[in-house]
């Protein structure tokens, strides 16, 4: 079975400290992907990848970077977390293509005090 | 620009009832959509995708959906539900212009009540 790993399933950290959120992949997959969970909101998408040092932004890059430095690790990267940032983030992968399914982690619950 | 509207936002329903969900896109070209299910605690899973050919496709669980291209809908039904389909549906759509990144709906809410 795929495998995608958050490397946090819960973290509290202050404003304006920088956060960096970690995600790997076991399976080789070309994209990688960053999305958060909000209520109400569903999934938005903040950055994707499609090949190692390669990113794109998504839908509200605002305020986070990414890091592709090896294909199967993508990390997330919260310049000066704000409390706007609170929130659900999920990292995803998949094979290349528009018809491959997403692969998901469990999700690291993020509370910015 | 491109968009993904999920018209419910949270659905009652007793066991045995059937179920629609309603999805609608608004994307330029040709799409691939998409319906993921998130039950409580557990990850996002596929339930069923559609790129091309037969516009009813079937997924995992009785869950179907039907691509209808002149209405830009895709909607998730499934004939008769159980307490176990109680989670949260996600419709999404990718499109090459959007460079197949996908862009999910806000999601229905479904609680199934014994």
């Amino acid at each position: 079975d795929v495998k995608v790993t958050q490397s946090s399933r819960y973290l509290v950290k202050r404003t304006g400290e920088k956060v960096f959120l970690e995600c790997v992949q076991d399976m080789d997959h070309e994209n990688m992907f960053w999305y958060r969970q909000d209520p109400g909101l569903g999934l938005r998408l903040i950055y994707f990848s499609y090949d190692v040092k390669m990113k794109e932004k998504g839908d509200i890059p605002e305020g986070y970077s990414v890091s592709r430095e090896k294909k199967e690790r993508f990390s997330l990267i919260l310049e000066s977390a704000s409390t706007n940032q609170t929130s659900m983030y999920l990292c995803a992968s998949s094979w290349t293509g528009g018809t491959e399914k997403l692969f998901f982690g469990s999700g690291t619950q993020l509370s910015v005090l | 620009a491109q968009s993904v509207s999920q018209h419910n936002h949270h659905v009652i329903l007793s066991e045995a009832a059937s179920l629609e969900l309603g999805c609608n896109y608004s994307y330029g070209g040709t799409v691939n959509l998409f319906w993921y299910v998130q039950y409580p605690g557990q990850h996002l899973q596929l339930l069923l995708k559609y790129f091309s050919g037969d516009p009813l496709v079937k997924g995992i669980k009785g869950f179907e959906a039907e691509f209808i291209k002149s209405k830009f809908s895709f909607n998730l039904r499934k004939p008769s539900v159980q307490w176990s389909d109680t989670a949260e549906y996600f419709c999404a759509v990718n499109s090459r212009n959007s460079g197949y990144a996908l862009n999910f709906g806000k999601g229905t809410s479904l609680l199934v009540t014994p």
